[in-house]
């Protein structure tokens, strides 16, 4: 079962930042947050992840709280083409190796 | 580099036929492989999961199989199709390195 909590959808302005957010409150020492997004009909693709530390590459930025339970996925200049649905993620790297997908948060960015 | 197939792309089936979806690896060996499920509307189901050949772990009861006859391959079955297998359908691998998953193009199956 997913162990994160996403709003079910958010609009942005093109442009702007989109900011994503995520409770994990039950996360665990050894699990890392991913984020993926779907855009329609087609598979997920992988965004970014991370531990603890505060991650960023050319796709986006992501913000983990000092206590672990919540994350901020960020776009720093959203554009059309970031519409779709993004998942949040934890997973541990011992535990047979499953990512368990919640509903996510579906994003439009707005013209 | 690593590539991901799945075929058929679209199925359409008849309710009580037979369902047999395909993926393949391509670039890398002895890798972790999935199947997810997602209706409409609806998030993503991990159905099956395998670490090697013949290895396959199921998470949901249910009418379908998973096989892996072959270290690339991995092979999504079912004897008698049910309206509510209708569906998106994608097979992933995991990438050894930072443990992300790489997706299929998907198989969109219509059960009737």
């Amino acid at each position: 079962d997913a162990k994160t909590t996403q709003p079910p959808s958010m609009d942005c302005a093109e442009g702007r930042a989109a900011n994503l957010p995520c409770n994990h409150s039950t996360i665990s020492g050894n699990e890392y947050v991913y984020w993926y997004r779907q855009i329609h009909s087609q598979g997920p693709q992988y965004i970014i992840h991370g531990l603890k530390n505060n991650e960023t590459n050319e796709m986006a930025s992501l913000i983990i709280t000092e206590d672990r339970k919540s994350s901020t996925l960020i776009l720093p200049h959203a554009t059309l083409r970031d519409t779709a649905v993004y998942y949040c993620i934890v997973r541990a790297t011992n535990t047979g190796n499953q990512f368990y997908f919640g509903t996510g948060t579906s994003l439009t960015v707005i013209p | 580099s690593q590539t991901i197939h799945q075929w058929p792309a679209t199925l359409v089936q008849p309710v009580g036929s037979p369902l047999s979806l395909e993926c393949t690896v391509e670039g890398t060996s002895n890798p972790n492989l999935y199947w997810y499920r997602q209706a409409a509307g609806r998030g993503l189901q991990l159905l099956f999961y395998s670490v090697g050949i013949g290895q396959i772990s199921s998470e949901v009861p249910q009418n379908l199989s998973a096989s892996r006859p072959q270290d690339r391959q991995f092979i999504l079955s079912s004897k008698k199709l049910l309206l509510s297998d209708s569906g998106f359908y994608l097979c992933a691998w995991m990438g050894p390195l930072t443990g992300e998953l790489f997706f299929g193009e998907g198989s969109r199956l219509t059960v009737l």
